[in-house]
């Protein structure tokens, strides 16, 4: 139980384009997501907390219009990184929990290479 | 301000030996959970275990247990008999009481490679 699913896995695509990773929960419903990102040799970093109709939450220093995330669903969340450039290349990896009790459990992450 | 702490970037364990991961952590919430995940080289993030900040006795899950010595603010991992499928990145993470600003998220340490040598 408890599984998270991310999609693509990995993607590469030209500067200037914007890219779209979806998060999905498969057997629970999740009113809150998470978004990090992780740099090679590193931690995660939180970027944002994704809530279920309503805005995300961003932490300091990640721009919001750089880096859209919707949550349009109790099991969907989307982030979309706009006019990518080779600097938001990275590990971006999701997370969800099925009650607030609970651990967080994490898709497997996009791999995002921008050339 | 860091708050969680892993002292070892990294570590080599041989296998079937039983090795320790340190972390500290920073908190001044009475209310916490602590856990402790594996990232293997594919990159994804396994939950291995969790220890609540009123469990009165430390986690187990398997071969892993969490060395819980809340006075000293610590909650190290031990695995025990290391397999060679161990060897992975091991973060430890804390989650403050869940208010309206924080949504339960998690913070991490800066990770721990663990290499298990045959």
């Amino acid at each position: 139980g408890a599984v998270v699913s991310q999609h693509p896995s990995w993607v590469i695509c030209k500067s200037g384009t914007s890219v779209k990773i979806e998060c999905r929960s498969l057997d629970f419903q999740a009113t809150t997501m998470f978004w990090y990102r992780q740099f090679p040799k590193q931690s995660l970093m939180l970027m944002a907390t994704s809530n279920e109709g309503s805005k995300a939450t961003y932490e300091q220093g990640v721009e919001k219009d750089k880096f859209l995330i919707n949550h349009a669903s109790l099991t969907l969340s989307t982030l979309t990184v706009t006019s990518a450039h080779p600097e938001d290349s990275s590990f971006y990896i999701c997370s969800a929990r099925p009650g607030s009790n609970q651990p967080q459990h994490f898709g497997d992450g996009t791999r995002l290479s921008i050339l | 301000a860091q708050k969680i702490t892993q002292t070892q970037p990294g570590m080599f364990v041989q296998e079937k030996e039983a090795v320790t991961l340190d972390c500290t952590y920073d908190t001044s919430d009475p209310s916490y959970g602590l856990f402790w995940y594996k990232q293997p080289s594919s990159g994804e993030m396994i939950f291995l275990i969790y220890q609540g900040s009123y469990d009165q006795q430390n986690a187990t899950e398997g071969r892993y247990s969490l060395n819980f010595q809340k006075a000293r603010k610590s909650a190290n991992l031990v695995i025990s008999a290391s397999q060679l499928g161990d060897s992975a990145m091991y973060f430890c993470a804390m989650r403050e009481v869940m208010t309206t600003d924080s949504w339960g998220k998690l913070q991490f340490g800066a990770g721990t490679q663990v290499v298990v040598t045959p």
